[in-house]
């Protein structure tokens, strides 16, 4: 059974870059099946999909975060890794990872949504 | 970008009850509708897909229903273990987009 693990420093100075990484353990990020996202949640907003990375690191961000996140995956640990620059208080939030259903078929990936998440990580953005 | 309106914000009710949680999506998404439960401290877990499908392991009171822009989530029987925060995903356009969830109370 696929689990994920979020970790990182859960107190980030403002405009300071916020780095958390996702172990998954169970199952493999080289999985063809799927990609991984990350997700995040606060009482303000609500819900947030930042993106999600597939083994071979193609990858979909969103345009809202795009020009500061980066998603990156390690198949040798395991791992994705998330990276978001310029931190603000709005970025205070928990973060979570999560598996994402897709398939390539004739060219083209079909994605169907999360099926697997991670506990979350509690970041809070604060000098 | 896809907006998806949930509702209600909150709601209480009795073991034995009937809820439904709506979800309505600013444009056509097709069946492209998931639905999540949320409980304080623990992983999210993943309970219909493709607006009807329930999740293998899911217990048969969680139901979805819905295609195009109006979707719900209907669960019978209410047990006091479905006291949780429940919200729906659209799937089917980038960025994903949430609704902005619904807290169920059990009396």
């Amino acid at each position: 059974q696929v689990q994920l693990q979020e970790s990182g420093p859960g107190l980030v100075k403002p405009s300071e870059t916020l780095s958390l990484t996702c172990i998954v353990s169970g199952g493999s990020v080289s999985s063809g099946t799927y990609y991984w996202s990350w997700i995040r949640q606060s009482p303000g907003k609500g819900l947030e999909w930042i993106g999600n990375i597939n083994y071979s690191g193609s990858s979909n961000y969103n345009p809202s975060l795009k020009s500061r996140v980066t998603i990156s995956v390690d198949t040798s640990k395991n791992q994705l890794s998330l990276k978001m620059s310029s931190v603000t208080a709005a970025d205070t939030a928990v973060y979570s990872c999560a598996r994402d259903r897709a398939i390539y078929s004739y060219g083209v990936w079909y994605y169907y949504g999360m099926d697997v998440w991670g506990q979350g990580t509690t970041v809070t953005v604060s000098s | 970008e896809t907006t998806l309106t949930q509702s209600p914000a909150f709601m209480s009710a009795t073991p034995g009850d009937k809820v439904n949680i709506s979800c309505k999506a600013s444009q056509d998404i097709d069946d492209d509708m998931n639905w999540y439960q949320q409980k304080p401290g623990a992983a999210t877990i993943f309970i219909i897909q493709e607006a009807t499908t329930l999740v293998p392991g899911i217990p048969p009171r969680f139901s979805g229903s819905g295609y195009g822009t109006d979707f719900t989530l209907t669960i019978n029987n209410i047990e006091s273990e479905d006291a949780a925060y429940y919200f729906c995903l659209q799937h089917d356009n980038f960025p994903y987009t949430f609704g902005q969830g619904t807290k169920l109370e059990i009396k």
